[in-house]
């Protein structure tokens, strides 16, 4: 079964728009972890922004914020401002259990482009 | 901040080679690193993990003899890729994990990409 589901392939946004890009996951863990990773044409994967599972506010890291709605099990990345250098795969990953180094799982992924 | 460095970043090779890929933890140790594979527009999906003094622990559908995982130091994961065909061809990627306000987040190498001929 799928645990991450990104349904959005492709996403086209004006420069100095919001976008949001849905995620929503599957777990049965109460202990979990949510990341969000982009990933340019380069290849390299750089993290973004975390969000625990028991954490009560949203996490958010300059530009980008995670929409955290727990019930309906969904961690959605905000981007304020689109740059064009933000044009870039972005992709959702979870990891269940608490501590240690759990293996991440990932979502299809989200193609962005900013357009000028 | 913490950098994993991979390399070679980009190698071609003919078939029935093996070729070796390494992931270098710069600043800061890992007992752990992990392995990913990902084929053009497709996302990630872990191969093995690589344990530091012990053996790697593969994904279901890995085959450990075709991909052979060394964690020879806590600072150096090594990924061969044995008697390489046509369908090994794959962009790869290592991880570490590392401490982020106390959680831990996968920091990656900057990937290599394998083109078997």
């Amino acid at each position: 079964a799928q645990k991450i589901t990104q349904t959005q392939p492709g996403m086209f946004v004006q420069e100095k728009e919001a976008v949001t890009l849905d995620c929503t996951y599957d777990t049965s863990d109460q202990s979990y972890g949510l990341f969000w990773y982009k990933q340019p044409s380069s290849g390299e994967m750089i993290f973004l922004i975390y969000q625990g599972s028991y954490d009560e506010q949203n996490a958010t890291e300059g530009r980008y914020s995670l929409n955290f709605q727990k019930a309906r099990k969904s961690a959605n990345l905000v981007i304020s401002a689109s740059q064009l250098g933000d044009s870039a795969m972005y992709f959702c990953a979870m990891r269940e259990g608490r501590g240690g180094a759990q293996k991440l799982v990932f979502g299809q992924g989200t193609r962005l482009t900013i357009n000028p | 901040g913490a950098v994993v460095s991979q390399h070679p970043s980009w190698v071609i090779c003919k078939s029935g080679t093996s070729v070796k890929i390494e992931c270098r933890s710069l600043d800061f140790q890992a007992t752990t690193m992990f392995w990913y594979r990902q084929f053009p527009k497709q996302s990630l999906m872990l191969m093995a993990t690589s344990n530091e003094g012990s053996k790697a622990t593969y994904e279901q559908g890995v085959e450990k003899d075709k991909f052979l995982i060394n964690h020879a130091s806590l600072t150096l994961s090594t990924l061969t890729v044995t008697s390489a065909h046509p369908e090994d061809s794959s962009f790869y990627i290592c991880s570490a994990p590392r401490d982020y306000s106390g959680a831990n987040v996968l920091t990656f190498g900057a990937g290599s990409r394998l083109t078997v001929l």
